[in-house]
């Protein structure tokens, strides 16, 4: 079972440039989530999906999109990359809502410099 | 808005010590409340949730944690650690109807010492 794949690791831009981070789950799961962690803060959640063509805003969505074309894809796309940017991404997903387990990736650090 | 406070930063304690990791919680109401472990390089693992029924809540790896109302707490415990155990530990709280977003403390990160 792969669970949720994210990609890449890690990923250094520079300052202006776009990326896109990929997230996707083999597990059937409706709702799917990108947090970003900072030291000491915690995780912070960016947007969120409650299924295909359906996304809605976080706590922290400025400088993000996203998009749900498939159940198992939810990619976050980050234009004009800045050094607040600097953190490291997860994505999750769950059955239900947010309230069941969330089954998360194993992250990306990306580096703004 | 619901909050959560975690009040040590990291802790450190001998391997095969008792191990309490501390939370607070700010809800109007009775929340979903849960204790989530990353180990280093990792995502994040749930160890175990709460709702309602039996305040003291039995989880994964050998984790409990009980919820008192009166204190607005959910203490994680473990009554014997393992090197294993060295990680980070978040406590969230999650609204009960339309639940999108969990709100997740600061951490705490857990150092063993052999």
């Amino acid at each position: 079972n792969a669970g949720v794949t994210q990609t890449p690791k890690f990923r250094i831009l520079k300052i202006g440039q776009s990326m896109t981070l990929q997230c996707t789950q083999d597990m059937n799961h409706n709702y799917m989530y990108w947090y970003r962690q900072d030291p000491g803060m915690g995780l912070k959640l960016i947007y969120y999906s409650v299924g295909a063509g359906i996304t809605d805003k976080g706590e922290v969505p400025n400088g993000y999109n996203v998009s749900r074309s498939t159940t198992e894809d939810f990619p976050l796309r980050l234009e004009l990359a800045a050094p607040s940017q600097t953190s490291v991404y997860f994505c999750a997903s769950s059955f239900r809502d947010a309230n069941e387990k969330l089954f998360f990736g194993s992250g990306t650090q990306l580096s703004v410099l | 808005a619901q909050s959560v406070t975690q009040p040590d930063i990291h802790i450190t304690v001998s391997e095969g010590a008792s191990l309490e990791l501390r939370c607070n919680y700010s809800y109007g109401a009775t929340p979903y409340l849960f204790w989530y472990v990353q180990s280093p390089g990792q995502g994040l693992q749930l160890l175990l949730k709460y709702f309602s029924g039996d305040t003291l809540v039995q989880g994964i790896k050998g984790f409990e944690a009980e919820f008192k109302r009166s204190q607005s707490s959910f203490n994680l415990r473990k009554p014997s650690v393992h090197w294993s155990d060295a990680a980070e530990y978040f406590c969230a709280v999650g609204p009960i109807q339309g639940a999108q977003k969990l709100v997740f403390g600061q951490g705490t990160r857990l150092t063993i010492n052999p």
